[in-house]
């Protein structure tokens, strides 16, 4: 019983590469959410999604395509990394939109040379 | 414009005292406030939370307090412990779906 985790946790990878964060949980929550956190930002939202089939923008999606075809999972594309995408990306799921806390993956450290 | 501030980037505490962590919002709307505690290399978790219709929630160690005509809460860790030492994340929900989050305080706590 993982709970949540990401892979992988530690990426390098070039500028206009292609590159997929994974997310899976075991909890079958219904949502999930992709945030990055950066010096200075905190945590920010990149994309979440309500149900399999059902995602929604969060502050900072540009450059970013998520998708969610089973319950369980919910992979980050960065279609063509770019520097400023360096950062620690963040998973989480929560069991629905009337219990508000998440739970978070351990987070996956991106950079971007 | 930044919705949940945390104003004070780090704090520094001696063991056994108490620490005082502080959260702004600026949007009334917030109906549910949480505080996550975030050590390196992990992932944030859940602390504790607080309701917009409670002023105090109290678990252990931990006491959230909502002042909603200030928009203001604070986090009070008493007796603070070393383990304690971390980053801790306000955060704000609205319509319960995603939470927005503060840029963190840093807490160090001193043996």
């Amino acid at each position: 019983d993982a709970g949540i985790t990401q892979s992988p946790r530690y990426k390098i990878t070039e500028t206009g590469r292609q590159v997929t964060l994974m997310c899976h949980q075991t909890w079958s929550h219904s949502y999930m959410f992709w945030y990055r956190q950066d010096l200075g930002h905190g945590l920010r939202l990149i994309y979440y999604s309500a149900a399999a089939d059902i995602t929604d923008k969060g502050e900072v999606p540009d450059g970013y395509v998520v998708s969610r075809s089973k319950t369980e999972n919910f992979p980050l594309t960065l279609e063509s990394a770019t520097r400023s995408q360096t950062s620690v990306y963040f998973c989480a799921s929560s069991a629905g939109a009337g219990t508000y806390e998440q739970y978070f993956g351990p987070g996956t450290r991106l950079t971007v040379t | 414009d930044q919705q949940v501030k945390q104003n004070s980037p780090s704090l520094s505490v001696q063991e056994g005292r108490i620490s005082i962590l502080n959260c702004d919002y600026t949007n009334s709307m917030f109906d549910y406030f949480l505080w996550y505690k975030k050590y390196p290399a992990e992932g944030p978790t859940f602390l504790i939370s607080i309701s917009s219709i409670k002023d105090k929630n109290e678990d252990g160690r931990f006491t959230v307090f909502l002042n909603k005509s200030a928009k203001h809460l604070s986090l009070h860790i008493v007796p603070s412990q070393p383990g304690d030492s971390a980053v801790y994340f306000c955060a704000a929900n609205q319509a319960g779906t995603a939470l927005i989050f503060g840029k963190g305080t840093t807490l160090s706590v001193s043996s």
